[in-house]
């Protein structure tokens, strides 16, 4: 169990610009999450897949923002059109399966996002 | 939906005396509260939680809170922090049965601080 793996740890980038980040969850987690923390607030949700099904996407926070889950193991978060306001910590999670008595979100320390 | 108010966005606390971070959330469905907490530059991290059962629920680290249905509180509590306890704390909810991944809303945080 190598833990949830987040890829770039840092990310700074222009306006207008389109960045993607990477997600390896524990390995067999068939859950994944995306969550955004912005400065003094908890985290929110994104969005969510079982295996390479997307599940919930309404609460991605603009048409600019999309996930992928290509093969069920890792995903993708992307931006187009990156704006200030999308400076934040962006979190993932993985998870055994449906959130129950014994299972846990697991989380990756993040990719933290500075749009210039 | 649901939601969480965090009252304390930061506890300061001498070394081995007891602490209460405080959380209430909002309902109209039976609901899963947890407690999550971010040491500095780690990722979350599961102390507790409660589906179901016993309101006194125990955690990692010496902590516990108690699920009040009547006052909507889910309170944690330590009787004796350590240095080491210092970080970030996060209540979060989920619906307890739900068709969305059981998303978690998290609250905004309570930032403890421990000192000698």
């Amino acid at each position: 169990d190598t833990g949830v793996s987040q890829d770039p740890r840092h990310k700074i980038t222009k306006r207008g610009q389109n960045v993607t980040f990477r997600c390896d969850p524990i390995s067999e987690h068939n859950r994944l999450y995306w969550y955004r923390q912005t400065l003094g607030q908890g985290p929110e949700f994104l969005t969510y897949f079982q295996n390479e099904a997307q599940l919930e996407k309404s609460r991605l926070l603009s048409d600019r923002f999309s996930a992928e889950r290509p093969k069920g193991s890792f995903s993708t978060l992307e931006i187009q059109r990156t704006e200030q306001g999308d400076s934040a910590m962006y979190l993932c999670a993985s998870s055994p399966g449906q959130l129950a008595t014994n299972e846990k979100l697991f989380f990756g320390s993040g990719t933290q996002l500075s749009v210039l | 939906a649901q939601s969480v108010t965090q009252l304390d966005s930061q506890v300061p606390v001498f070394e081995e005396a007891p602490v209460e971070l405080r959380c209430n959330y909002s309902s109209s469905v039976s609901v899963y509260l947890f407690w999550y907490v971010q040491y500095p530059n780690q990722g979350l991290q599961l102390l507790l939680k409660y589906l179901s059962g016993s309101t006194l629920v125990k955690g990692i680290n010496g902590f516990e809170a108690e699920f009040n249905k009547s006052q909507t509180s889910f309170h944690l509590r330590k009787p004796s922090v350590h240095i080491s306890d210092t970080a970030e704390y996060f209540c979060a909810v989920s619906p307890a049965r739900s068709n969305s991944g059981y998303a978690l809303n998290f609250g905004k945080g309570t930032s403890l601080l421990v000192t000698p």
